[in-house]
């Protein structure tokens, strides 16, 4: 694998399930973030990494959890899955935990609960 | 509260010149990203302006006036693959990013 992979690119899930979003990067990043976004709306970040063995929070963060075991591996878990969290999910890297280098995206996963 | 506007959407012709602007506040500011991205796919970056000024790269470039809180992403010789979103993307004063919702391009013939 070459950058950032996601998994699984799309996922149809019933509400009050517990689903988790892969998300694997081989260019040594120290940090990594998950994003959703909505039609409409600006991305925005649901929890963040800024090194292996240290997580934080974003702009929306319920509902959703993260863990960043090493420096490659970093997925997000839906604990309860709700409609409302039907959405895109991009997971990023960036070697600058500063935001002021680029990011690198995955994929995407579209999630759709019902 | 922090805010990026920038316009839903745009239309332009095969060939032409357009701008897109972004204007920003916020608390605080350590950057201004521009991002690309086709339908379907994710955001691939384009530029990042921390001065003033004019930053050019190829058929892209991107300006910056902090004191406005005022940035455009200008593209040349417009492409029918040019035909994306653009996301304009600010790094505050804590360096979180703040996003606008995107630009839509529509490129026709």
């Amino acid at each position: 694998i070459a950058g950032i992979t996601q998994a699984p690119t799309s996922q149809i899930l019933a509400a009050g399930r517990r689903m988790t979003l892969r998300c694997t990067q081989d260019m040594r990043h120290n940090a990594m973030y998950w994003y959703r976004q909505d039609l409409g709306l600006g991305l925005r970040l649901i929890h963040y990494s800024n090194t292996a063995g240290t997580t934080g929070k974003g702009e929306v963060p319920d509902g959703y959890s993260v863990s960043r075991a090493n420096t490659d591996d970093f997925p997000l878990t839906l604990a309860s899955a709700v409609p409302s969290q039907t959405s895109v999910y991009f997971c990023a890297s960036s070697s600058d935990a500063g935001n002021t280098g680029e990011l690198f995206f995955g994929e995407g996963s579209r999630l759709t609960v019902l | 509260g922090q805010n990026i506007d920038q316009p839903t959407e745009m239309t332009a012709t095969e060939g032409a010149i357009v701008q897109i602007n972004c204007t920003y506040q916020t608390s605080g500011f350590n950057g201004l990203f521009w991002y690309q991205q086709h339908a379907g796919e994710a955001p691939t970056f384009l530029s990042y302006n921390v001065l003033d000024g004019l930053e050019e790269k190829g058929r892209f470039s991107s300006f910056l006036s902090r004191s406005k809180g005022y940035s455009y992403l200008l593209l040349k010789e417009l492409q029918m693959k040019d035909s994306a979103s653009y996301l304009c993307a600010v790094s505050d004063s804590n360096y979180q990013l703040i996003w606008g919702a995107g630009t839509k391009l529509i490129i026709k013939p």
